[in-house]
């Protein structure tokens, strides 16, 4: 079966501190994709980041890392020097392969209030 | 290219009416799904279709719900009888077949039952 497990509710960060949002995973699948949705106040959703499962080489942008371990299952999203506009809700999905029926399964969300 | 379509945007309704919701996904997008978000929730999983097979409607929390998609694009959700706790956002997405393509959601509808 497939999981995906954000154990961080709710997180409160001071402006310019760095944030790690925790994301775990469980599957059985060999190829499987992970990703990062950013859901701000205004609702949509907005697609951040994919990586493959044979691919585990970390990825910057800008003020995002995503740090994905094979070994820990987890994938998990650093901000660093948070600003207030990344407060918002952040998703962490984990998809199969096409044609194996529902694709995508989203852990429950980490709500993050970046304080000025 | 244009994303995600619903509409509408915001649907109030009295209890014990009929809904429907529209969902027009991105263009030679194959998959499509439905999920519900009430408020201050995670997302849940409604129903996906890909393609011409069947449906999975594993998701839908009653016999209330039922979604069509024709020609492969548009899709109708549709509310029967509707009960306060069916207010939440319902949000549509659609994915290429693609590996490792991402969902592309659209602004969804916000459903409030009176």
């Amino acid at each position: 079966a497939q999981k995906v497990t954000q154990a961080q509710t709710e997180i409160s960060v001071v402006e310019k501190e760095d944030v790690t949002l925790d994301c775990v995973y469980e599957t059985r699948d060999t190829t499987y994709y992970l990703f990062w949705y950013k859901q701000p106040p205004s609702g949509e959703l907005v697609f951040l980041i994919r990586r493959n499962s044979f691919d585990e080489q970390n990825e910057i942008s800008g003020r995002y890392s995503w740090n994905f371990q094979k070994s820990t299952s987890s994938f998990n999203f650093t901000i660093t020097a948070s600003q207030v506009v990344d407060s918002a809700v952040y998703f962490c999905a984990l998809g199969r392969r096409p044609n194996t029926g529902n694709q995508f399964y989203f852990g429950t969300g980490t709500s993050l209030t970046v304080i000025p | 290219g244009a994303g995600v379509s619903q509409s509408p945007s915001n649907k109030v309704t009295e209890k014990g009416k009929d809904v429907e919701l529209r969902c027009d996904p991105i263009s030679g997008h194959t998959a499509l799904y439905w999920y519900r978000q009430s408020l201050g929730q995670g997302l849940e999983f409604l129903i996906y279709f890909q393609g011409n097979s069947a449906p999975d409607k594993s998701g839908l929390p009653s016999d209330r719900f039922s979604a069509e998609r024709t020609g492969g694009s548009v899709s109708t959700l549709t509310i029967q009888r509707t009960q306060q706790e069916d207010s939440a956002v319902y949000l549509c997405a659609s994915s290429s077949l693609w590996d490792n393509s991402p969902l592309h959601f659209g602004n969804g509808t916000r459903l409030t039952v009176t």
